[in-house]
């Protein structure tokens, strides 16, 4: 199976600023990543497919990019909503989601 | 609207059986492929299982192989997770979502069902 991991496993950050968040999976995943962004207590919710789309409803704020296996999403300026969970997921081979960046208030 | 509903979710012993539903709402629930993914107390997420719009392409996660059964009912707009042998790292909020096609992402998430396993 593909592994996934994330870095940082944690930032923060302030209003306003921006946010670089990197998934590397451990083979070629081509362009399937999806990345996720979830708050305590819900379900997560999708906001960038196929690593660099985004999810229709989500802020052009969010962004994507990156193929084979190092990827990243971007935030350009954090709003307040932004502080939460994020979690990339490849769905090249059997399905695997990376552990998680959560992002703080600074 | 879009919706997803769980439901099913309980506390039972080691060793036991449950199973879970999910109802859908709001869109052509036979057009669809689905998942289960599964999130422990404080942990990530993990997908445990798929299932493909017509019921005849299902997969699993290495975890819950031979334990869980993946089905559907596209008359009733229902997608359902059988789970015996029941194991206390099974414990976690189960949720079904949606997704247009393997490699799209899980573009609809229903509320989540908690599975509790303990004696």
């Amino acid at each position: 199976d593909i592994q996934m991991t994330q870095s940082p496993s944690s930032l923060s950050a302030s209003v306003g600023d921006r946010v670089t968040i990197t998934c590397r999976a451990s083979q070629n995943s081509r362009s399937y990543i999806n990345w996720y962004q979830q708050k305590p207590g819900k379900a997560p919710k999708l906001l960038i497919h196929d690593a660099s789309s985004l999810h229709h409803g989500v802020p052009s704020r969010f962004g994507g990019s990156g193929f084979g296996t190092d990827f990243t999403l971007t935030i350009s300026s954090l709003q307040p909503e932004d502080f939460a969970t994020y979690c990339c997921q490849q769905s090249y081979t059997t399905l695997t989601f990376g552990p998680g960046t959560k992002v703080v208030i600074k | 609207e879009v919706q997803l509903v769980e439901s099913g979710g309980d506390l039972v012993q080691p060793g036991g059986s449950l199973r879970l539903t999910c109802v859908a709402s709001g869109f052509t629930f036979s057009s669809y492929d689905m998942s289960w993914v599964r999130q422990a107390p404080g942990k990530g997420l993990e997908w445990i299982s798929y299932i493909d719009s017509s019921g005849t392409t299902i997969y699993y996660a290495d975890s819950v192989k031979g334990r869980f059964t993946i089905s559907r009912d596209n008359a009733k707009n229902s997608l359902y997770l059988q789970m015996n042998s029941l194991r206390v790292e099974d414990t976690a909020v189960y949720y079904c979502a949606r997704q247009v096609s393997y490699h799209y992402g899980m573009d609809v998430w229903g509320q989540g069902t908690t599975v509790t396993v303990s004696s």
